[in-house]
């Protein structure tokens, strides 16, 4: 069935250092790309968010990019820290299943200080 | 100001009985839904609603029911409930119409259910 992949599911990385977190999906119909962010003890929140008409798309510190062509993107963050320690999700609906939103398998991201 | 609020955020009890988690979302929003995410953080669609109508309804367990008073309401009923059910469950709103499926959702803190 349609799916969304992420990688790596952990990352450790020293404080002020980039991560990059990629994920891959299946539907070609798909075209939102969310980010959301999971705190300890917390629900997950969009940090970011692309459309397919987009390659890239920055924040700040957090930026991500899609390749169409490929059905992958990634989440770039830099010059990290320590309060970005949490597990990160990627997503994209499944239109050929009522749109529902399909996660990546989550990251959990360590920054060490 | 709470947007997505649930309760209760913990629940112990025993293998069998019946619960129900609330949700209530202040954001206006027509479309509601219910994911769990399990002790390996995977989070995995069981239900949603827009405007009170059932659109995803994902292969779970009929002890597993939700409902939706209005649009700005979704609960979650589970009957005769069984260890495999302790994770955690996680309600979200997101802005009605088609365009539901390319917008933000909007999570709840979660309730962690823990079956005895």
């Amino acid at each position: 069935g349609e799916n969304v992949e992420q990688h790596p599911s952990t990352l450790s990385v020293q404080e002020g250092d980039s991560a990059v977190i990629k994920c891959t999906y299946s539907d070609s119909a798909s075209n939102y790309f969310p980010w959301y962010k999971q705190e300890l003890g917390k629900g997950p929140q969009l940090i970011i968010d692309i459309r397919s008409n987009v390659g890239e798309k920055k924040d700040q510190r957090i930026a991500v990019t899609l390749n169409k062509t490929a059905k992958h993107f990634s989440l770039h963050i830099t010059e990290t820290q320590p309060e970005d320690s949490a597990v990160y999700f990627c997503a994209a609906p499944i239109y050929n299943q009522g749109g529902k939103l399909i996660f990546g398998q989550g990251t959990e991201l360590s920054v060490k200080p | 100001d709470t947007a997505v609020s649930q309760t209760p955020k913990y629940l112990v009890t025993q293998m069998g009985n019946d619960k129900s988690i609330k949700c209530e979302q202040n954001l206006g929003h027509d479309t509601m839904y219910w994911y769990k995410q399990d002790s390996k953080k995977f989070l995995k669609i069981m239900f949603s609603y827009n405007n009170k109508e059932l659109i995803i309804n994902e292969t779970v367990p009929n002890r597993f029911s939700p409902k939706s008073p209005d649009k700005a309401h979704l609960n979650l009923h589970i009957n005769s409930l069984e260890l495999g059910d302790s994770a955690v469950y996680f309600c979200a709103s997101s802005q009605g119409g088609r365009s539901w499926i390319n917008t933000e959702a909007f999570f709840g803190q979660g309730t962690r259910l823990t079956v005895v």
